[in-house]
């Protein structure tokens, strides 16, 4: 076990639809990255937050979107969903800023199913 | 672009053999971070091990071996005597140091799915 924790771990829901993943880091984890795992794109970044700030941002399409709450919890809202957009989505979460020796660690993962 | 590259797709061994999991990663950055990280069938996300690029040292951890080269840009992963409890899917990962906005960003291999029979 982590110390991530992300819920739900499965959800399914229909095109077009709006869905919210959360994720609580590791006790005392200030930064909390958000990946997704699909079978044709493999293991992607999508954005990460340090301290309620967003820090760093990958392949995340304009449909989606995320924040870091003052308690270090993070959210990430995925809108008008696509076939495509079933995936895993992993949240991790480190100590600092992710540079250097930060070791991100990764939740148990959410997945989506869209139909 | 910093890059990934994990060549072998899958892998099947028999229990008590020794494998070795290749990975190749391409950055411009001089200092820089490798990681490998296990994906068992129930599909969480484990650390395993980190590597800085200014230390070369290879490291050995029970039945697990990294051989880190930066010469040529490999950092392979060795399982001796594997067990039926290491079939999972295995992420050479890489984080550059000076990646502009990516601070923390990992780029990962598309993994190697590691079978080992009994």
């Amino acid at each position: 076990d982590s110390g991530v924790t992300q819920t739900p771990k499965h959800l399914i829901t229909a095109t077009g639809q709006r869905v919210t993943l959360r994720c609580s880091p590791r006790s005392g984890d200030l930064s909390v990255y958000w990946y997704q795992q699909s079978l044709d794109q493999g293991l992607q970044f999508l954005i990460q937050y340090y301290n309620g700030e967003e820090r760093a941002k990958g392949n995340i399409l304009e449909r989606f979107s995320a924040q870091q709450f003052p308690d270090l919890h993070s959210e990430l809202n995925l809108s008008s969903l696509e076939l495509g957009d079933s995936a895993l989505y992993f949240c991790a979460s480190s100590v600092g800023t992710g540079q250097g020796t930060d070791t991100q660690y990764f939740g148990p993962g959410t997945r989506l199913t869209v139909l | 672009a910093q890059k990934v590259t994990q060549a072998q797709t899958e892998i099947s061994v028999v229990e008590k053999e020794d494998v070795t999991l290749d990975c190749v990663y391409e950055t411009r950055d001089t200092t820089y971070y490798l990681f490998w990280y296990k994906q068992p069938p129930s599909g969480e996300l484990v650390f395993l091990i980190r590597r800085n690029s200014f230390d070369e040292q290879n490291e050995i951890s029970g039945r697990y071996s990294w051989n880190f080269q930066k010469s040529t840009s490999s950092f392979n992963f060795t399982i001796t005597a594997s067990q039926v409890v290491d079939s999972a899917v295995y992420f050479c990962a890489l984080s550059e140091r000076r990646g502009g906005t990516s601070y923390g960003k990992l780029t990962f291999g598309q993994g190697t799915i590691l079978t080992v029979h009994p």
